[in-house]
């Protein structure tokens, strides 16, 4: 499984865009990368998922570059409820479920 | 309305006794997972399984097992060989394919 890097925590004034980059350096060709956030005392929420180029959605922006050793997910204008702790996972490209790997993710505080 | 019921949401255990936590889940998914969470730490998979009567051991398996005799349903027992079984407990399901985890709310055990 690819092993992911991303920062431990980040801190944002309410409003702004915030921008997360985790690091895959070793991500195989069927890999797709995950993004979920999770608030204290609850389970993780998916985000937003994607494979190559760019994902948007209600929530977040996922942008890939054409080598796909790294991904930024993008939070626009955040509010103090989007403080909360923010996981990168690489896999999920197989058949047969292999588990995810759940880093220690990035701690994003949004300050008003 | 789909998803994954963890019980009890909070638990305590006395030294030496066996509990049991129960995951249900009604998405129709193959693949099962439990997971163990520290204050301001990752998840660690502890048990995962693909399909009913098979499960593998995660990363901390040891002082825990589970059962999978129906598709809907993972329980973890936590067992007194467990030294320190005070955490929060999280189980998943995923459907095959690329597709995201979805997660139980959680159960937080803790030893009295």
């Amino acid at each position: 499984l690819a092993k992911t890097t991303q920062p431990i925590s980040m801190d944002s004034y309410e409003g702004q865009e915030v921008n997360i980059t985790c690091s895959h350096n070793n991500i195989a060709t069927n890999d797709y990368i995950t993004w979920y956030q999770q608030f204290p005392s609850q389970g993780p929420r998916f985000i937003i998922q994607g494979y190559k180029t760019k994902v948007t959605n209600e929530v977040a922006s996922l942008f890939i570059p054409a080598d796909r050793k790294s991904s930024t997910l993008s939070l626009p204008r955040v509010s103090l409820s989007d403080t909360a702790v923010y996981y990168c996972l690489v896999g999920a490209g197989d058949p047969g479920n292999t588990p995810l790997v759940f880093g220690k993710g990035t701690r994003l505080s949004v300050i008003a | 309305d789909g998803g994954i019921t963890q019980s009890p949401k909070y638990l305590f255990r006395k030294e030496g006794q066996n509990v049991t936590l129960s995951c249900e889940q009604n998405l129709n998914h193959d693949a099962m997972y439990w997971y163990r969470q520290d204050p301001g730490q990752g998840l660690r998979l502890i048990y995962y399984s693909q399909i009913v009567n098979d499960f593998q051991k995660g990363d901390i398996a040891e002082g825990y097992s589970v059962s999978r005799e129906k598709k809907e349903s993972f329980p973890l027992t936590v067992t007194s060989a467990q030294k320190n079984p005070t955490a929060f407990y999280l189980c998943a399901a995923r459907d095959r394919g690329p597709y995201g985890y979805t997660f139980g709310s959680g159960t937080r055990l803790t030893v009295v």
